[in-house]
């Protein structure tokens, strides 16, 4: 069985500052990683994946995350952050075998 | 293309009441999965259909059902409803080819009011 956690339901930063968001996930198979965002009134929106390969992934909008098999981790950073990106984050965890299962989310909060 | 199509936006039901849920996915795609989110819960997965086959099956009562047609559209439908079932409905749709590293395309969701 596969698993996600979010350990941080909440992050408030100031604009212009970097973030990382949280994610961690157990898997006795290879994984497939996500991370969706949803702004206000709307649906999910898909930011950046892992499938395979590199381990440094790059999304929209400058996020960017980095899959760690070791620590199973897939944090989700940004350097900058801006008023827009204000929304509620989602980590994701699939595999060749198995449906897509999403984080309890964290809602990411930008003070100017 | 269009997006993900789900209808209607709001919905105020009462308790013991039944309730459709609409979802036209992306031309093309031929799985649709539908999701509750709820405040603190993130997304729970109800279910997820192809080629009006149901493919997977969350953890929820037998209240809540599915269905697709021929054209990939797809309704969601809950019975005898119940106070908690107060959410937001999402609707996705992908290709289906693949299985799980396939991105997922979501809709706007329904907002259910259960009073």
């Amino acid at each position: 069985a596969q698993s996600v956690t979010q350990l941080d339901s909440q992050v408030p930063v100031f604009e212009e500052a970097p973030v990382e968001l949280r994610c961690n996930y157990s898997s006795s198979v290879s994984v497939y990683l996500f991370w969706y965002v949803q702004y206000p009134n709307q649906g999910l929106q898909l930011l950046l994946k892992y499938l395979s390969g590199s381990t440094l992934v790059k999304g929209i909008n400058g996020f960017e995350a980095e899959f760690n098999k070791s620590q199973t981790s897939f944090h989700l950073r940004k350097p900058s952050v801006h008023i827009s990106d204000t929304a509620e984050y989602f980590c994701a965890v699939s595999s060749s075998a198995s449906k897509i299962i999403f984080g309890s989310g964290t809602r990411l909060s930008i003070r100017p | 293309k269009a997006g993900v199509t789900q209808t209607p936006r709001y919905l105020i039901k009462t308790r013991g009441q039944q309730v459709t849920l609409s979802c036209s996915p992306i031309s093309g795609h031929r799985s649709v999965s539908w999701y509750q989110q709820t405040p603190g819960q993130g997304l729970q997965f109800l279910f997820e259909y192809f080629s009006e086959t149901q493919r997977n099956k969350g953890n929820f009562p037998g209240r809540f059902s599915g269905r697709q047609f021929s054209n990939s559209r797809s309704e969601m439908n809950v019975s005898t409803l119940e106070l908690g079932d107060s959410a937001l409905y999402l609707c996705a749709s992908s290709p289906g080819g693949g299985r799980g590293e396939e991105k997922l395309f979501f809709g706007s969701g329904t907002q259910l009011s259960v009073l």
